[in-house]
């Protein structure tokens, strides 16, 4: 698979395990963004990162820790989570072209289950 | 901060008829307003954006409309097929480098009937 990649697609935990989420993007982008999107909700904006800096913590709880390590690599760590976490967590990524306009590449997502 | 209205949450048409999903936004300094399709479990895909400098942009098909002072903007799909059936979510975001902080709507389920 090309573009944007997540593992795992689906995961199932309880709300004392520690899992963490992975995204990579094989497109040379500069721009990386977490997602969570919820039935009958828009998709949220969880974080932002630009150049391994993070731009954007949208009011997101501390129980999810983000971590960049380089311009490719996205993880979302998760901690003492909550059964209204069950989410689709999404991936993306973009170039960030500024005032040019910015197609944001999405990954396949990570189904979770918070039991 | 930005808030984005999508109406309506489900519209059904008819093969070859034409669809309008509208939107509203607060933030009158937002300038990039690109709309996603979502096909049922797969993952967003920008169909068409435009930016505040435009009035309108049209790509075959698909055409997307903003009003900068009523502060919305449409997208407008002629000649629907049956695979046009997505859920399609408008967003607007301000431009500035640093990421693109994208405010989405709720998403609107287009289901062409054959």
């Amino acid at each position: 698979e090309t573009g944007v990649t997540q593992t795992p697609r689906h995961l199932v935990m309880g709300m004392t395990n520690k899992k963490s989420l992975k995204c990579e993007q094989h497109l040379g982008h500069n721009a990386m963004y977490w997602y969570k999107q919820s039935a009958k909700k828009p998709l949220e904006l969880m974080f932002v990162y630009n150049f391994k800096e993070q731009t954007e913590n949208n009011s997101v709880p501390s129980r999810f820790s983000p971590e960049c390590p380089n311009s490719s690599h996205l993880f979302l760590h998760l901690h003492t989570l909550q059964p209204e976490d069950s989410a689709l967590y999404l991936c993306a990524s973009s170039q960030d072209r500024g005032l040019a306009g910015d197609e944001q590449f999405f990954g396949p997502g990570t189904r979770l289950t918070v039991l | 901060g930005e808030n984005v209205e999508q109406h309506p949450s489900t519209l059904s048409v008819q093969e070859g008829d034409s669809a309008v999903i509208k939107c509203t936004y607060s933030d009158s300094a937002s300038n990039y307003f690109p709309w996603y399709k979502q096909e049922l479990g797969k993952r967003p895909q920008l169909i068409i954006d435009i930016r505040s400098n435009v009035g309108e942009k049209k790509d075959q098909r698909i055409a997307v409309t903003l009003n900068k002072t009523a502060k919305h903007f449409s997208l407008h799909i002629t000649e629907t097929q049956p695979e046009d059936s997505a859920v399609y979510f408008c967003a607007a975001s301000i431009l500035t480098g640093g990421g693109n902080k994208l405010t989405f709507g709720t998403g609107t389920q287009l289901k062409v009937e054959l």
